[in-house]
């Protein structure tokens, strides 16, 4: 199976703070890659998918990037309601894998 | 609106056996393949099943090949999971997900609609 790793998994930022999280596959997934957000107590909520297209309706404000095995989530100006746990997907290969998470606070 | 809402989870003992339903609303899920994905705080999400649009196409996590069974009716617009030879390693927050694209025979799209889970426990 495709290993994916996330890093940090926490992290505090400002109101207003540009937060990026990163997601590194085992292998080469093309871009394949999908980001949700997870509040608390709800489903998962994709964001964006093939790396960089944005769903919509998702804010502006976040933003993806990077092929092949690295990739980062940004945020480019964090707001109160982006406290969530965002995790990356690749689906590249059979089974799909998720990274473990990256919890993301507002300080 | 489109909305899932699993339904069938409890607790049960080891080696048991239990059907989960995800019911659609809002959406025809003829069109759409679904997916299983469970949830733990350990483990995480962790993709469990997949049955493409047209039911012709099942792939199976590891952990579970061999013991849970994907079906779908569309007559009825629900998805099922049935679980047998339950593990303690099963106890989970399981959802429902719809992919987000038409017509797929292939786990390869995201998953644009969750339902809000069932939970399955897994004890003696």
């Amino acid at each position: 199976d495709i290993q994916m790793t996330q890093s940090p998994s926490s992290l505090s930022a400002s109101v207003g703070d540009r937060v990026t999280v990163d997601c590194r596959a085992s292998e080469t997934i093309s871009n394949y890659l999908s980001w949700y957000k997870q509040e608390p107590g709800k489903a998962p909520q994709l964001l964006i998918s093939r790396a960089s297209a944005l769903e919509t309706g998702v804010p502006a404000r976040f933003s993806g990037s990077g092929s092949g095995m690295e990739f980062t989530l940004t945020i480019t100006s964090l707001q109160p309601e982006d406290i969530a746990t965002y995790y990356c997907q690749q689906t590249y290969r059979i089974p799909p894998t998720f990274g473990h998470g990256t919890r993301v606070e507002v300080k | 609106q489109v909305r899932l809402k699993e339904s069938g989870g409890g607790v049960v003992q080891p080696g048991g056996s239990l059907r989960l339903t995800c019911d659609a609303s809002g959406v025809t899920l003829s069109s759409f393949a679904m997916h299983w994905v469970r949830q733990t705080p350990q483990k995480g999400l962790e993709w469990v099943a997949f049955i493409s649009f047209d039911g012709k196409n099942k792939y199976y996590g590891g952990s579970v090949r061999g013991r849970f069974v994907v079906s779908r009716d569309d007559s009825t617009n629900a998805i099922f999971l049935e679980m047998r030879g339950l593990r303690g390693d099963d106890t989970a927050l399981y959802f429902c997900a719809k992919d987000r694209d038409t017509g797929s025979f292939h786990p390869w799209t995201p998953y644009d609609v969750w339902g809000q889970g069932t939970m399955v426990t897994v004890s003696s």
